[in-house]
């Protein structure tokens, strides 16, 4: 079982959807949650920090249930440039190994 | 301000070779993570450097080997090439004293092994 598994996608949504995505890791240790964004070709680059009361940045939501040890990002309202493959990373602390998921695909569609 | 980067850009190479990239950190920063992305495939972290030291490393072999200089830049070494070595390498940098979420990508070396 991979640490950390993530839906495959792809998600193709129209614009204005709301769509989620949900990520679970296998380790209680771990500590630290976030999402990335990562567009065709380019380098990963922080969308979000998971906390532990759940988050909101805008159209970004980002929810932990460490019983159940997943997080999920919820984007409402999509806009074709929120198309892009979202990766999921679970962390035990700062200095420790940085799991990331295999990344969901999103097509926001018009 | 000068973020993350790599050198070079694409690099192709033939199996049993041995290739070196390269990394200069964001300013301000010392810790240096490597990883590779296969087609397809979320990063995987291979090791990180601070203090001229490795700190952490993931699952790769041995033929996988890196160095840290005095400048906090880096290089990633592979030997004896290998087919499926071919992937995108990512080098992401950091300050020690912050937590992961400053964590910086730079925009990677695209390695092909023919």
């Amino acid at each position: 079982r991979k640490e950390v598994e993530q839906d495959p996608g792809p998600f193709n949504v129209p614009e204005g959807a709301t769509v989620a995505f949900n990520c679970t890791y296998s380790n209680s240790a771990s500590q630290s949650f976030f999402w990335y964004r990562q567009d065709c070709r380019k380098e990963p680059k922080l969308l979000m920090s998971v906390y532990s009361s759940g988050n909101e940045d805008g159209r970004f939501t980002a929810q932990l249930n460490r019983a159940s040890q997943y997080i999920s990002l919820l984007i409402r309202d999509s806009k074709l440039s929120d198309s892009a493959t979202y990766l999921c990373v679970a962390v035990k602390t700062s200095y420790d190994k940085v799991i990331f998921g295999p990344g969901t695909s999103l097509s926001v569609i018009p | 301000d000068a973020g993350v980067t790599q050198s070079p850009t694409h690099l192709i190479k033939t199996r049993g070779q041995q290739v070196t990239l390269r990394c200069s950190p964001k300013s301000g920063h010392d810790t240096v993570s490597w990883y590779q992305q296969a087609l397809g495939q979320g990063p995987q972290f291979i090791f990180q450097y601070y203090e001229e030291e490795e700190r952490q490393r993931g699952n790769f072999p041995d033929r996988f080997s890196g160095h840290q200089f005095p400048n906090y830049s880096s290089e990633l070494n592979v030997n004896a090439l290998l087919l499926g070595d071919s992937a995108l390498y990512l080098c992401a940098s950091s300050f020690s004293g912050y937590s992961l979420d400053e964590q910086y990508f730079g925009p990677g070396t695209r390695l092909t092994v023919t």
